[in-house]
């Protein structure tokens, strides 16, 4: 089991640029939570899937912001135009269920904008 | 409002001594809680959990307690390894949604050999 895979694992743009994370979720689990963690407010849930369908995006800061999980095995997460404040390590995870199942999270993608 | 809060942002213990980390919450309605550890550039993992039907639960060196009445939970690692330096954070879940975690600020473990 390779884990969840995220890329890229770091990612350096210029403000009002596109950004696009990418994310493979552990095979055969049904949920996919994206996580964005800074230094003022923690890990914090942006938004999250249950079997490809968004359930809860109220973590989502702004429209300049949003998830996608076309399929089992996929899902990303796009910021256009992107700004400084957007620098963060942004974290995908998977669980088989949502009720007290662990989270399996990625090792993270690092983004900087400037 | 902080619900889950991790006072402490740092800890060093020699190796072999016991290692404490404490987390307080606020919401009354959390009924579940979970330990998660992180080493630099690696995403979160899962470490050991506790219902709150319970006050311990135990998992090799590692052992959670929860005292409900004063909303505090603690971590207890013995005996602590270097190994287990890392950044350590309580969460919980927020609602009925389990994968809602809120998570405490953290508290980073140092063990010193």
């Amino acid at each position: 089991d390779a884990g969840v895979i995220q890329s890229p694992r770091h990612e350096v743009t210029e403000m009002g640029q596109e950004v696009t994370l990418r994310c493979k979720p552990i095979s055969g689990h049904d949920y996919l939570f994206w996580y964005r963690q800074t230094m003022m407010r923690g890990l914090e849930l942006l938004i999250y899937f249950n079997n490809n369908v968004p359930i809860d995006d109220s973590g989502m800061p702004e429209d300049r912001f949003s998830a996608k999980m076309p399929n089992a095995s996929f899902s990303t997460l796009k910021i256009q135009p992107s700004e400084p404040r957007d620098s963060a390590v942004y974290f995908c995870a998977s669980s088989l269920d949502s009720f007290n199942s662990p989270l399996h999270f990625g090792n993270g993608t690092r983004l900087t904008v400037t | 409002d902080q619900q889950v809060k991790q006072n402490s942002p740092s800890l060093s213990v020699q190796e072999g001594r016991i290692s404490i980390l404490n987390c307080d919450y606020t919401n009354s309605m959390f009924d579940y809680f979970l330990w998660y550890k992180k080493y630099p550039a690696e995403g979160p993992t899962f470490l050991i959990s506790i219902s709150s039907i319970k006050d311990k639960n135990e998992d090799g060196r590692f052992t959670v307690f929860l005292n409900k009445s004063a909303k505090h939970l603690s971590l207890h690692i013995v005996p602590s390894q270097p190994g287990d330096s890392a950044v350590y954070f309580c969460a919980a879940p927020e609602g009925n949604q389990g994968g809602k975690l809120i998570f405490g600020q953290g508290t980073e473990l140092s063990v010193k050999p």
